[in-house]
Protein backbone atom coordinates (compact mmCIF):
# COMPACT_ATOMS: atom_id res chain seq x y z
CA UNK A 1 0.00 0.00 0.00
CA UNK A 2 1.44 3.26 -0.98
CA UNK A 3 2.74 5.68 1.92
CA UNK A 4 3.55 9.32 2.45
CA UNK A 5 7.52 9.45 3.24
CA UNK A 6 8.91 12.37 5.03
CA UNK A 7 12.80 12.83 5.49
CA UNK A 8 14.39 14.04 8.20
CA UNK A 9 13.07 11.62 10.86
CA UNK A 10 14.57 13.93 12.77
CA UNK A 11 16.25 17.26 12.82
CA UNK A 12 18.11 19.66 15.41
CA UNK A 13 19.00 23.05 14.23
CA UNK A 14 20.30 26.09 16.10
CA UNK A 15 17.88 28.78 16.51
CA UNK A 16 17.51 31.36 13.63
CA UNK A 17 18.84 28.62 10.87
CA UNK A 18 16.49 27.67 8.12
CA UNK A 19 15.61 24.06 7.38
CA UNK A 20 13.49 22.48 5.07
CA UNK A 21 11.63 19.19 5.86
CA UNK A 22 10.80 17.24 2.56
CA UNK A 23 7.54 15.17 1.98
CA UNK A 24 6.86 12.41 -1.15
CA UNK A 25 3.17 12.51 -1.34
CA UNK A 26 1.48 9.31 -2.20
CA UNK A 27 1.92 9.47 -6.51
CA UNK A 28 -1.55 9.94 -7.68
CA UNK A 29 -2.08 12.29 -5.31
CA UNK A 30 -3.37 15.92 -5.64
CA UNK A 31 -3.62 17.90 -2.65
CA UNK A 32 -0.73 18.09 -0.29
CA UNK A 33 -0.90 19.45 3.84
CA UNK A 34 1.41 20.49 6.36
CA UNK A 35 0.29 19.76 10.03
CA UNK A 36 2.48 20.77 12.95
CA UNK A 37 1.95 19.09 16.74
CA UNK A 38 3.36 20.68 19.51
CA UNK A 39 4.49 17.83 22.22
CA UNK A 40 1.70 17.23 24.16
CA UNK A 41 -0.82 19.01 22.42
CA UNK A 42 -3.18 18.80 19.40
CA UNK A 43 -2.27 18.13 15.82
CA UNK A 44 -2.64 21.89 14.15
CA UNK A 45 -3.07 22.55 10.18
CA UNK A 46 -0.29 24.94 8.66
CA UNK A 47 -1.02 25.11 5.24
CA UNK A 48 -2.87 23.36 2.02
CA UNK A 49 -1.28 22.97 -1.51
CA UNK A 50 -3.02 22.66 -4.74
CA UNK A 51 -2.13 22.84 -8.47
CA UNK A 52 1.60 24.72 -7.36
CA UNK A 53 0.17 27.24 -5.01
CA UNK A 54 -1.50 27.74 -1.53
CA UNK A 55 -5.11 27.03 -0.83
CA UNK A 56 -5.10 27.87 2.35
CA UNK A 57 -3.02 28.83 5.65
CA UNK A 58 -3.65 29.20 9.09
CA UNK A 59 -2.46 32.19 11.12
CA UNK A 60 1.09 29.87 12.17
CA UNK A 61 2.00 30.08 8.81
CA UNK A 62 3.42 33.62 8.69
CA UNK A 63 6.31 34.65 6.02
CA UNK A 64 8.95 32.63 7.88
CA UNK A 65 7.30 29.68 6.41
CA UNK A 66 7.06 28.54 2.47
CA UNK A 67 6.44 25.45 0.82
CA UNK A 68 7.17 24.23 -2.65
CA UNK A 69 6.51 21.41 -4.92
CA UNK A 70 9.92 21.46 -6.81
CA UNK A 71 9.45 18.90 -8.93
CA UNK A 72 6.64 15.85 -9.57
CA UNK A 73 7.16 14.05 -6.73
CA UNK A 74 8.54 15.84 -3.46
CA UNK A 75 6.62 18.73 -1.02
CA UNK A 76 8.59 20.82 1.17
CA UNK A 77 8.35 23.55 4.13
CA UNK A 78 11.13 25.58 4.78
CA UNK A 79 11.36 27.64 7.64
CA UNK A 80 13.29 30.50 7.10
CA UNK A 81 14.54 31.47 10.47
CA UNK A 82 13.44 28.90 13.30
CA UNK A 83 12.22 29.37 16.38
CA UNK A 84 12.73 27.84 19.76
CA UNK A 85 8.79 27.85 19.39
CA UNK A 86 8.93 26.34 16.24
CA UNK A 87 9.96 22.66 17.75
CA UNK A 88 6.87 20.57 17.05
CA UNK A 89 6.40 17.02 15.02
CA UNK A 90 5.73 18.03 11.39
CA UNK A 91 3.19 16.03 9.28
CA UNK A 92 2.63 15.80 5.83
CA UNK A 93 -0.13 14.64 4.51
CA UNK A 94 -1.72 14.00 0.94
CA UNK A 95 -5.16 13.69 -0.79
CA UNK A 96 -6.62 11.97 -3.97
CA UNK A 97 -9.18 14.44 -4.43
CA UNK A 98 -10.83 17.57 -2.53
CA UNK A 99 -12.88 15.33 0.38
CA UNK A 100 -11.16 12.59 0.05
CA UNK A 101 -8.94 11.08 3.17
CA UNK A 102 -5.49 13.02 4.30
CA UNK A 103 -3.11 10.54 4.69
CA UNK A 104 -0.68 11.12 6.55
CA UNK A 105 3.02 10.78 6.87
CA UNK A 106 6.03 9.59 9.81
CA UNK A 107 6.72 13.28 10.73
CA UNK A 108 9.85 14.98 11.12
CA UNK A 109 10.06 15.97 14.87
CA UNK A 110 12.04 19.36 14.29
CA UNK A 111 14.36 20.54 17.49
CA UNK A 112 15.55 24.35 17.78
CA UNK A 113 18.11 24.65 20.20
CA UNK B 1 -12.46 29.38 12.67
CA UNK B 2 -13.17 25.68 13.84
CA UNK B 3 -13.10 24.77 17.52
CA UNK B 4 -13.02 20.55 18.18
CA UNK B 5 -13.35 19.57 21.71
CA UNK B 6 -12.66 16.30 22.79
CA UNK B 7 -13.29 14.30 25.88
CA UNK B 8 -12.14 12.34 27.60
CA UNK B 9 -8.49 13.27 27.49
CA UNK B 10 -7.83 9.80 28.99
CA UNK B 11 -9.44 6.43 28.76
CA UNK B 12 -8.58 3.40 30.82
CA UNK B 13 -11.13 0.12 29.64
CA UNK B 14 -10.75 -3.67 30.67
CA UNK B 15 -10.42 -6.01 27.40
CA UNK B 16 -13.49 -7.18 26.58
CA UNK B 17 -15.46 -3.24 27.35
CA UNK B 18 -16.30 -0.81 24.91
CA UNK B 19 -14.75 2.76 24.80
CA UNK B 20 -16.77 5.63 23.69
CA UNK B 21 -14.68 9.04 23.07
CA UNK B 22 -16.67 11.84 22.15
CA UNK B 23 -16.22 15.42 20.48
CA UNK B 24 -18.15 18.36 19.40
CA UNK B 25 -17.62 21.13 17.12
CA UNK B 26 -18.47 24.71 16.70
CA UNK B 27 -19.22 25.52 13.14
CA UNK B 28 -22.55 23.78 11.58
CA UNK B 29 -20.97 24.29 8.27
CA UNK B 30 -18.62 21.44 8.98
CA UNK B 31 -19.20 18.67 7.09
CA UNK B 32 -16.53 15.34 7.33
CA UNK B 33 -15.28 14.15 10.38
CA UNK B 34 -12.42 11.96 10.31
CA UNK B 35 -10.98 9.64 13.24
CA UNK B 36 -7.49 9.02 13.57
CA UNK B 37 -5.59 6.45 15.54
CA UNK B 38 -1.66 6.89 16.70
CA UNK B 39 0.06 4.59 18.21
CA UNK B 40 3.36 5.71 19.88
CA UNK B 41 5.83 7.14 17.50
CA UNK B 42 4.13 6.67 14.43
CA UNK B 43 1.41 8.15 12.13
CA UNK B 44 -1.86 9.15 12.29
CA UNK B 45 -4.00 6.55 10.73
CA UNK B 46 -7.76 6.76 9.76
CA UNK B 47 -9.96 4.32 11.18
CA UNK B 48 -12.90 5.74 9.91
CA UNK B 49 -15.18 8.81 8.70
CA UNK B 50 -18.49 10.05 8.47
CA UNK B 51 -20.08 12.29 6.43
CA UNK B 52 -22.86 15.19 7.60
CA UNK B 53 -25.22 13.67 5.45
CA UNK B 54 -24.74 10.27 7.49
CA UNK B 55 -25.93 9.60 11.13
CA UNK B 56 -24.37 6.66 11.56
CA UNK B 57 -21.55 4.62 10.24
CA UNK B 58 -19.97 1.21 11.69
CA UNK B 59 -16.71 -0.96 10.23
CA UNK B 60 -16.44 -4.35 12.44
CA UNK B 61 -15.66 -2.87 15.91
CA UNK B 62 -15.49 0.47 15.13
CA UNK B 63 -18.53 3.15 14.93
CA UNK B 64 -18.60 6.81 14.29
CA UNK B 65 -22.18 8.74 15.42
CA UNK B 66 -22.82 12.20 14.32
CA UNK B 67 -26.09 14.34 15.60
CA UNK B 68 -25.41 17.96 13.45
CA UNK B 69 -27.79 19.02 15.62
CA UNK B 70 -25.79 19.09 18.94
CA UNK B 71 -22.95 19.37 16.58
CA UNK B 72 -20.96 16.56 18.43
CA UNK B 73 -19.94 12.89 17.18
CA UNK B 74 -18.66 9.77 19.09
CA UNK B 75 -16.09 6.99 18.33
CA UNK B 76 -17.37 3.95 19.69
CA UNK B 77 -14.89 0.82 19.88
CA UNK B 78 -16.73 -2.50 21.01
CA UNK B 79 -14.60 -5.77 22.46
CA UNK B 80 -11.47 -3.73 23.12
CA UNK B 81 -8.21 -5.33 22.18
CA UNK B 82 -4.57 -4.43 23.43
CA UNK B 83 -3.78 -3.48 20.08
CA UNK B 84 -6.70 -0.75 20.31
CA UNK B 85 -4.15 1.07 22.80
CA UNK B 86 -3.33 4.17 21.71
CA UNK B 87 -4.40 8.06 21.60
CA UNK B 88 -7.23 8.65 19.08
CA UNK B 89 -7.72 12.05 17.41
CA UNK B 90 -11.10 13.51 16.20
CA UNK B 91 -11.00 15.91 13.73
CA UNK B 92 -13.89 18.24 11.67
CA UNK B 93 -13.78 19.80 7.70
CA UNK B 94 -15.83 21.95 6.32
CA UNK B 95 -14.12 22.92 3.02
CA UNK B 96 -12.03 19.73 2.93
CA UNK B 97 -8.50 21.34 2.99
CA UNK B 98 -8.42 21.41 6.82
CA UNK B 99 -8.55 19.46 9.50
CA UNK B 100 -9.49 21.14 12.83
CA UNK B 101 -8.61 18.35 15.59
CA UNK B 102 -9.49 17.37 18.93
CA UNK B 103 -6.61 17.46 22.00
CA UNK B 104 -6.53 13.50 21.20
CA UNK B 105 -7.97 10.57 24.16
CA UNK B 106 -5.60 8.57 25.53
CA UNK B 107 -6.74 4.71 25.39
CA UNK B 108 -5.39 2.19 27.43
CA UNK B 109 -6.76 -1.47 27.03
CA UNK B 110 -6.39 -3.56 30.45
CA UNK B 111 -5.24 -6.85 29.87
Amino acid sequence: EPEVTQTPSHQVTQMGQEVILRCVPISNHLYFYWYRQILGQKVEFLVSFYNNEISEKSEIFDDQFSVERPDGSNFTLKIRSTKLEDSAMYFCASSGTMGETQYFGPGTRLLVL
Amino acid sequence: GENVEQHPSTLSVQEGDSAVIKCTYSDSASNYFPWYKQELGKRPQLIIDIRSNVGEKKDQRIAVTLNKTAKHFSLHITETQPEDSAVYFCAASMNDYKLSFGAGTTVTVRA
